[in-house]
Formats: structure tokens, sequence, C-alpha cells
């Protein structure tokens, strides 16, 4: 057990939906990261946040958005949903934003579009 | 960004050391080596990282060449639990927004009893 936890574990939605993915790090880490992994695509990275800012961007669709609360947890929000983002999405927590910090995967959310 | 090579796949028996090698020949001076693995579909697994020392975890050992373009990580007594895909990633392309996958396609090991 890695101590990140994802919830919801599976999510079933319709084409143009909304839906949130959230994210609770392991205690005391600081920064999370937002990651999907499609078969074809392997495991892209999304966006970062370190304690409540925006650290680094990755290859996320404009239609996706998240945040990193007060608490620390974070959420994905993924609009107008369309066939090809179904995906395991994966957040991962660090201590630190430094490289030699290692990251910490929760069990992901696996979102089928439909 | 460092770039990683790994053969596709690899076969290990059980209870035998795993050796998993990796080549990164652009890696910089100020950038880990790092290994992860994942299982089926499960979240990517922490291995273990390095700079340019050998370094041994209660999971596994590392150990990096002396120029720094190679690694290979050891499993020292194999599992059948221990087959899944590992990964080997420089660290700095953990957070770029590169246009390939992060992770890259990593190594296959299949360990058969």
């Amino acid at each position: 057990d890695s101590g990140v936890t994802q919830t919801p574990k599976h999510l079933i939605t319709a084409t143009g939906q909304r839906v949130t993915l959230r994210c609770s790090p392991r205690s005391g880490d600081l920064s999370v990261y937002w990651y999907q992994q499609s078969l074809d695509q392997g495991l892209q990275f999304l966006i970062q946040y370190y304690n409540g800012e925006e650290r680094a961007k990755g290859n996320i669709l404009e239609r996706f958005s998240a945040q990193q609360f007060p608490d620390l947890h974070s959420e994905l929000n993924l609009s107008s949903l369309e066939l090809g983002d179904s995906a395991l999405y994966f957040c991962a927590s660090s201590v630190a934003d430094r490289v030699e910090s290692p990251l910490h995967f929760g069990n992901g959310t696996r979102l089928t579009v439909t | 960004d460092a770039k990683t090579t790994q053969p596709t796949s690899m076969d290990c028996a059980e209870g035998r050391a795993a050796n998993l090698p990796c080549n990164h020949s652009t890696i910089s001076g100020n950038e880990y080596v790092y290994w992860y693995r994942q299982i089926h579909s499960q979240g990517p697994q922490y291995i273990i990282h390095g700079l340019k020392n050998n370094e041994t975890n209660e999971m596994a050992s590392l150990i990096i060449t002396e120029d720094r373009k190679s690694s290979t990580l050891i499993l020292p007594h194999a599992t059948l639990r221990d087959t899944a895909v590992y990964y080997c990633i420089v660290r700095a392309q953990l957070n770029t927004n590169a246009g390939k996958s992060t992770f890259g396609d990593g190594t296959t090991l299949t360990v058969k009893p």
C-alpha cells in the first residue's frame, strides 16, 4: 500500500459528461502528480501541483483541469468526455518537488466513457 | 531530457537473480535514475533510485556504471510475484511535457516456476 488514495476506483459515464477524480496524497507529501495511462500511449504525465500551486504541465487537454486544495488533496476534472478519454488515471505524490524525491502512486481510477 | 532504452521482455527462473538492464547514454549530471514496476493495471510501484553510487534497499539493488550511461536493476531472488513491467526512467522525465510516454514501454519481466 503506497498510502496514496484514489476514488472512485471505477467510473463509467457517457460522452459529453463531466467527472471528478479525487486523490489523497501520502501523509506529509506536498506534491501531487496526475498521469493518464491508455493502451496505445503508455503512462503520460498530465499535471503537477506543489503545496496548492501548479508546478508543471504535461499533455493535459483544455477539457481537463485540476487543483490541489489546502488540505493537499487534489481533484482532476474531466469535461466534455470523449470515447478516447477512457483510460486509467493515476495520482502520485512526493514529499517535495525535488528530483531526488520518489513518487508514490495510487492504484488509479479506471474511467470508461461509453 | 535523457531517454532510456530497455529490452522489451525478459524471463527469469524463480529463485534466481533477475538482472534488468537500462541504457541512458544522454543522462545529465544532476539527473537521477529511477526504477518503478507495474503489476497488471495497478499503480506503478517505486523500487529504487540513484545518482551515481550503487544503491540497495529491501526490494532490489541498483548498479550504475561509472560513466552513468547505463544501469542494472537486480532482484536478488525473483518470485512469481515479481512478474511485472519494469520501468527505468530519468527523474527529469517525470514532469515534462514531452509528446511521448513519460514512462516508456519498460521491460516485461516474467518469472517462471
